[in-house]
């Protein structure tokens, strides 16, 4: 089977920087996503990774170590209207299939 | 870039009636859909991949002859609820790739189900 691990809830303030973890454990890996999703609403892409290493668009990265089974999405800046769930989100095998993680909720505080 | 279109956006239906749901790739083709469900603070769950001109490919525990799936076109795909029950009031979310184009899965903007 498969098992994503990210953590339920974070808090952050506002203009600071926050690193939302992912662990994973699959077996044909080929890829990671990071979505985020607010309330009521379908989940929008942000980043995907594939290949270890530092992919960066704007105030958001994301860091995927397939050793270690990781990846983490980097929130900079951070403004109130970042407060959403943000889910990691693995793909195994050749097609488009996705696992999702249980979500991270993250509440930004002036 | 990629747009996915889900309708109905809301929907309240009686016990026991039967619900279709639509989701289309809007400027592109898409020969697999996927849909899922999610339940209130809990992540999307994988309910079953559509696939065009050919049977759906249902998840473990996910009942095909309750979720129906068809996948006439390269365009549409439609998931009905038969025989909706209260405990099926959930978020459903249709989602889709070009894979031409090759851009991430796009969502569409879900249907909130609620079975009275």
């Amino acid at each position: 089977g498969q098992n994503i691990d990210q953590p339920t809830e974070m808090t952050a303030t506002e203009g600071a920087i926050v690193q939302i973890n992912c662990t994973y454990q699959t077996s044909g890996f080929n890829g990671l996503f990071w979505y985020q999703q607010h309330a009521g609403e379908a989940p929008t892409f942000l980043s995907y990774n594939v290949l270890d290493g530092l992919e960066e668009k704007g105030r958001f990265s994301s860091f995927l170590s397939r050793s270690k089974g990781y990846s983490y999405l980097l929130l900079k800046e951070l403004q109130m209207k970042d407060s959403a769930s943000y889910l990691c989100a693995v793909r195994t095998g050749g097609g488009n299939k996705l696992t999702f993680g249980t979500g991270t909720q993250l509440k930004v505080e002036l | 870039g990629a747009v996915v279109s889900q309708h109905p956006s809301r929907v309240i239906c009686k016990s026991g009636t039967s619900v279709k749901i639509e989701c289309r790739s809007l400027d592109f083709q898409a020969t697999t859909m996927f849909w899922y469900r999610q339940f209130p603070k809990q992540s999307l769950m994988l309910m079953a991949t559509s696939n065009e001109g050919s049977k759906a490919t249902y998840e473990q525990g996910v009942e095909k002859d309750k979720f129906l799936i068809n996948h006439a076109s390269l365009t549409l795909s439609t998931l009905t609820v038969t025989s909706a029950h209260p405990e099926d009031s959930s978020f459903y979310i249709c989602s889709a790739r070009d894979a031409v184009g090759g851009s991430p899965l796009h969502f569409g903007n879900g249907t909130r189900l609620t079975v009275t």
